[in-house]
């Protein structure tokens, strides 16, 4: 699976977009790019994953360039239960393939 | 999504004793789990791979013998430490996911995690 790289820590304040970044330049023609969050002394937590086109669902919204070389999961109204770290991985979508996880970014809502 | 419960979440035990951890996926067949160890501020690390009525396939670095994984069934995965250290204390997670051909919208669903402590 392709590397990936993200900011360590970002902070955002309550109720404004949380924008974060996710560099994959060695992303192959195969492979999605997925998020996770994991907060304090839990398991990760689905968010979204895309191939090329933008994406949104219920929790966040993902974009990716048109070079898919890097991503932008959006959380449009942050709250402080969005404090975790979250997780960009880039792997092929088959039930084979593992997850491979990075040191994420730590994101900090604050009131 | 689908939930997979692990249990316990915490867990205590001395120097030298076993401790088991179970994973179960309540509401789906998985027939591979996986098993991550996670260190205070570090990211999860992937011990091993069970299929479900095989022998699991651990990461380098990891002792099979003393992390004893079990897959005896589609809804449900062991992870037994035996002789435990105090350097074995950790949060341990495991995932699971359904069918080997067809990946899940999610790609994996993970359980709560146990934190073990062997003092």
């Amino acid at each position: 699976d392709a590397k990936t790289t993200q900011p360590p820590s970002m902070d955002c304040a309550e109720g404004r977009a949380a924008n974060l970044p996710c560099n994959h330049s060695t992303i192959s023609g195969n492979e999605y790019v997925y998020w996770y969050r994991q907060i304090h002394s839990q398991g990760p937590q689905y968010i979204i994953h895309g191939l090329k086109n933008n994406e949104t669902n219920e929790m966040a919204s993902l974009i990716i360039t048109e070079d898919r070389k890097s991503s932008t999961l959006i959380l449009p109204h942050a709250t402080l239960r969005d404090t975790a770290v979250y997780y960009c991985i880039v792997r092929v979508a088959s039930g084979y393939s593992t997850l491979t996880f990075g040191k994420g970014t730590m994101l900090l809502v604050s009131p | 999504g689908a939930v997979v419960s692990q249990h316990p979440s915490r867990v205590i035990c001395k120097s030298g004793t076993s401790v088991k951890i179970e994973c179960r996926s309540l509401d789906f067949q998985a027939t591979t789990m996986f098993w991550y160890r996670q260190f205070p501020k570090k990211s999860l690390m992937l011990m091993a791979t069970s299929n479900e009525g095989s022998k699991a396939t651990y990461e380098q670095g990891v002792e099979k013998d003393k992390f004893l994984i079990n897959h005896a069934s589609l809804t449900l995965s062991t992870l037994t430490v035996t002789s435990a250290h105090p350097e074995d204390s950790s949060f341990y997670i495991c995932s699971a996911r359904n069918s080997p051909g067809q990946a899940s919208r999610e790609g994996a669903f993970f359980g709560q995690g146990t934190r073990l402590t062997v003092v």
